[in-house]
């Protein structure tokens, strides 16, 4: 079956305790993006991929780091967390610039203490 | 800059009623536009896309969505709504037709659906 995977699903922490949000593809997409979704904001995008070793950053990458060593791997890393970035965190990925359709993942709702 | 407004946060409607979501946009470019729908506590899915050609699109689950340049808008129909499609709607816009690469979302409306 097709799909994104992230992990953990729910996380809570606290200031500037380093974390990491795991995503996984299994459809040997190309493309790969994170974003955070707000209430009255929508999604905003933090970083994307467009093959191993090329990242570019999104709409708001300040606090985020990203590193895309394997295809199917894309984690985003909180290395000094703020309450601010708690949200609600999308991976997606898909195979071309616009191809047949964008897949995302079931969602990180991170709490930051 | 491109942006995207939907103006309405929130849409309640009956079972079996027709109804429209709004989505506006603002582009000095041509523009790929997208609606994505959420189901609670899911990810988002994409309902349907324009690139070119026709501007009436047909997406899944019996949506569809106008292009219409003079006006800037894209604006969401389905004829006769479902208590299934209670969810929440996003309008979204490629910047410079990058494609899903950078995509500007607007805000969101939750559509409501009531038997």
């Amino acid at each position: 079956e097709a799909q994104v995977t992230q992990n953990p699903r729910y996380l809570i922490t606290v200031t500037g305790k380093k974390l990491t949000v795991t995503c996984s593809q299994n459809m040997n997409h190309e493309y790969m993006s994170w974003y955070r979704q707000d209430p009255g904001l929508g999604l905003r995008q933090i970083y994307y991929s467009m093959n191993v070793e090329v990242t570019d950053k999104g709409d708001v990458p300040e606090g985020y780091k990203v590193s895309r060593k394997e295809k199917r791997n894309f984690p985003l890393i909180l290395e000094s967390p703020s309450p601010n970035q708690t949200s609600l965190y999308f991976c997606a990925s898909w195979d071309r610039a616009v191809g047949d359709t964008q897949y995302f993942g079931p969602g990180t709702r991170l709490t930051v203490l | 800059a491109q942006s995207v407004t939907q103006l309405d946060s929130q849409v309640p409607v009956f079972e079996e009623a027709p109804v429209e979501l709004r989505c506006n946009y603002s582009s000095s470019v041509s523009v790929y536009l997208f609606w994505y729908v959420q189901y609670p506590n899911q990810g988002l899915q994409l309902l349907l896309k324009y690139l070119s050609g026709s501007t009436l699109v047909k997406g899944i689950n019996g949506f569809e969505a106008e292009f219409n340049k003079s006006q800037t808008s894209f604006h969401l129909r389905k004829p006769s709504v479902h208590i299934s499609d209670t969810a929440e709607y996003f309008c979204a816009v490629s910047r410079g037709g990058t494609g899903f690469q950078k995509l500007v979302f607007g805000t969101g409306t939750r559509l409501l659906v009531s038997p």
